[in-house]
């Protein structure tokens, strides 16, 4: 929806290496988004950015960064990933108000 | 947190009506009711929102009720494809201070049976 893509769409990694998930947009969206889903949690709020160079921490922040230099990309970094960061992570956007939030594909992380 | 309960599950045979429910009896004046689903696990799929009047688009129909405390999701002609977790959200109509985070709680899982 709405032209948003994640890269990779899948990826297997080691305990200790750091990570790095791109989340795409075409729409100019100034909000963006990154989520974690796990059995039995839903969703979870990792990161958001309310503009470029703009972003701050949701519910599941530790071990995770986030950069925003452009409007229309999104990057979560595992700085050191833990197999507890084995999950999917979706990327969302919004263009704020009364429009939609949109999510991507998803990316599924495993790390080993 | 999330705002609203949902039945855990509910099934449905391909062609009829399918009618989620959602309760939300602590929304506030300025929250809009959003469904979202989801299918299999791809990225949550919006499909309709409202504020105080029934919405209908091409996908769905919301029935929110005059005290705003319920509505039920209705996807007419129920298909095979239809059979997803469906989300109801509720969320403020401004930036406020969730700057627009969506809370998911844990969904109703519809399946659609042949």
């Amino acid at each position: 929806d709405a032209g948003i893509t994640q890269s990779p769409r899948h990826k297997v990694t080691e305990t200790g290496t750091p990570v790095t998930l791109r989340c795409h947009q075409t729409e100019n969206h100034r909000y963006m988004y990154w989520y974690r889903q796990d059995p039995g949690h839903g969703l979870r709020l990792i990161h958001y950015s309310y503009g470029v160079k703009d972003t701050d921490k949701g519910e599941v922040s530790d071990g995770y960064s986030v950069s925003r230099s452009k409007t229309e990309d999104f990057l979560l970094t595992l700085e050191s990933a833990t197999s507890s960061q084995t999950s999917v992570y979706f990327c969302a956007s919004w263009a704020g108000k009364g429009e939609t939030q949109y999510f991507g594909p998803g990316t599924r992380l495993l790390v080993l | 947190d999330a705002k609203t309960t949902q039945p855990t599950s509910m099934d449905c045979a391909e062609g009829r009506a399918a009618n989620l429910p959602c309760n939300h009896s602590t929304i506030s004046g300025n929250e809009y009711v959003y469904w979202y689903r989801q299918i299999h696990s791809q990225g949550p799929q919006y499909i309709i929102h409202g504020l105080k009047n029934n919405e209908t688009n091409e996908m769905a129909s919301l029935i929110i009720t005059e005290d705003r405390k319920s509505s039920t999701l209705i996807l007419p002609h129920a298909t095979l494809r239809d059979t997803a977790v469906y989300y109801c959200i509720v969320r403020p109509s401004d930036r406020g201070s969730t700057l627009g985070r969506l809370y998911f709680g844990r969904g109703t899982q519809l399946t659609v049976w042949p």
